[in-house]
C-alpha cells in the first residue's frame, strides 16, 4: 500500500540554523499539506499546497517558512532561521482530491537547541 | 472561529465496556467532520468521516448539528482500540482540505 514518507525522522539543530524537512507524497495525489504538533499540544495546520502554489496557510506559517515541490515527487518544508519554539513533530500529508482522506507520514521530529 | 473541542485528555475503560469519546465543534457553516486515530508507533490515519456514515472497527459517530457534536462510540471496547483519537473538521464551502484538529483523547482499554 502506498505511503507518505518523511525524512529525516529526527533532526537536532541549533537556533538560527536553516532546516529542510522532506516528504514524498503518494504518487497520484494532488494536494499536499504540512502540520505540526508541539509536544503535548494539538496537531496544527501549517500550509496546504496545490497546483504548485500555496492554497492556504496559517498564522504560524510566517516568512520564516516556505514550501516547495522541486521535482514533482518531493514536497519540502524549509524553516529559514529556526527558533526554540519551532521544536515539534512535523507531519506531511497528501490527498487525491480536495474532499479526500488525508494520508499522513510518520512525522519528522525537530529539536531546536 | 473554527474550533474542535475534545474535553477528555484520557479515557480509561475496561475491555467490553462501552466507549464514548466526545467531540464538539464550533463552525458557522456546514463542516465535514472526521475521526482520525493514531495507534502506538503508527501514523495518523482516518478512522471515519460523517458523510460516509460507516461503522469502522465497530466505531460509529453521528453528526448532531443542533448540539454541534460528533461523538465517537463503540458498544464494546477491545484492547486493540487503545490509541490516540483526534476529532477534526474541514470547511464545507471554500475547502482547501485543511483539517482543524481537537486536542485528542487517549483511549486506554484495560484487560
Amino acid at each position: 500500500e502506498p505511503e507518505v514518507t518523511q525524512t529525516p525522522s529526527h533532526q537536532v539543530t541549533q537556533m538560527g540554523q536553516e532546516v529542510i524537512l522532506r516528504c514524498v507524497p503518494i504518487s497520484n495525489h494532488l494536494y499536499f499539506y504540512w502540520y505540526r504538533q508541539i509536544l503535548g499540544q494539538k496537531v496544527e495546520f501549517l500550509v496546504s499546497f496545490y497546483n504548485n502554489e500555496i492554497s492556504e496557510k496559517s498564522e504560524i506559517f510566517d516568512d520564516q517558512f516556505s514550501v516547495e515541490r522541486p521535482d514533482g515527487s518531493n514536497f519540502t518544508l524549509k524553516i529559514r532561521s529556526t527558533k526554540l519554539e519551532d521544536s515539534a513533530m512535523y507531519f506531511c500529508a497528501s490527498s487525491a482530491d480536495i474532499k479526500g482522506e488525508l494520508f499522513f507520514g510518520e512525522g519528522s521530529r525537530l529539536t531546536v537547541l | 472561529a473554527q474550533r474542535v473541542t475534545q474535553p477528555e485528555k484520557l479515557l480509561s475503560v475496561f475491555k467490553g465496556a462501552p466507549v464514548e469519546l466526545k467531540c464538539n465543534y464550533s463552525y458557522s457553516g456546514s463542516p465535514e467532520l472526521f475521526w482520525y486515530v493514531q495507534y502506538s508507533r503508527q501514523r495518523l490515519q482516518l478512522l471515519l468521516r460523517h458523510i460516509s456514515r460507516e461503522s469502522i472497527k465497530g466505531f460509529t459517530a453521528d453528526l448532531n448539528k443542533g448540539e454541534t457534536s460528533f461523538h465517537l462510540k463503540k458498544p464494546f471496547a477491545q484492547e486493540e482500540d487503545s490509541a490516540m483519537y483526534y476529532c477534526a473538521l474541514t470547511r464545507g464551502a471554500g475547502n482547501t482540505g485543511k483539517l482543524i484538529f481537537g486536542q485528542g483523547t487517549t483511549l486506554q482499554v484495560k484487560p
